[in-house]
């Protein structure tokens, strides 16, 4: 079992739909929490970071932990055609750093005009 | 602004081969990193440099070698190249290596192995 576990996807949405995105994770250690956008043939953007449980807001991204479901979530509101891309959840233990980042094998997103 | 530059985009290899896949950035970062990128695997790191001078392996550093005499500058040597290593190479750099930092990542080497 992985690590870190997420569904691949394709995840299809009308556009200004609510889009959620989930990872599941089973290192109770995990204090550290990020979400990365990937663009075709792109490398990987830094959206959202979090530390330790709770809601984060930026725009319209709002990064969800539950540390005791082991359930991290990304959720998009209003969703738009440029937001069709893959998004990676990443995570790592207190204090080790980016040395030891786990990453979810990514969710791709298509939102449709 | 640059950013993060990698090259090649693209490479095709023989089995056996050694090739450098290139990194620099323009950022004065002290913190560089590989990962390959495989389907259904997500990021791995390979390597990472906390500044010139100073190396350390990652998850997956076999098969690869690494140096950093500069603080521009982080190549990244396949010796003898194997079809497993068939993937796409990130590159990336932060100011340090603590998570809040955003790293910056280039746009990949994509790298195919016959």
């Amino acid at each position: 079992q992985k690590e870190v576990e997420q569904d691949p996807g394709p995840l299809s949405v009308p556009e200004g739909a609510i889009v959620s995105l989930n990872c599941t994770y089973s290192n109770s250690a995990f204090q550290y929490f990020m979400w990365y956008r990937q663009y075709s043939r792109k490398g990987p953007e830094l959206l959202m970071y979090t530390y330790s449980s709770g809601n984060k807001e930026d725009g319209r991204f709002t990064a969800q932990v539950d540390k005791s479901s082991k359930y991290i979530s990304l959720f998009i509101r209003d969703s738009q055609p440029s937001d069709s891309a893959t998004y990676l959840c990443a995570m790592s233990e207190e204090d080790t750093g980016r040395r030891a980042l786990t990453f979810g094998s990514g969710t791709r997103l298509q939102v449709q005009p | 602004n640059a950013g993060v530059t990698q090259t090649p985009k693209f490479q095709v290899l023989k089995t056996g081969q050694s090739m450098t896949l290139q990194c620099a950035q323009d950022m004065n970062h002290e913190y560089m990193s590989w990962y390959r990128q495989d389907p259904g695997m997500g990021l791995r790191l390979i390597h990472y440099s906390v500044g010139a001078g100073i190396t350390d392996q990652g998850e997956v550093p076999n098969g690869y070698n690494v140096s950093r005499s500069t603080t521009e500058d982080f190549p990244l040597r396949l010796l003898s190249a194997a079809p497993s290593q068939t993937s796409v190479y990130f590159c990336a750099s932060s100011l340090s290596d603590r998570n809040n930092q955003p790293q910056h990542f280039g746009d990949g080497t994509r790298l195919s192995i016959l």
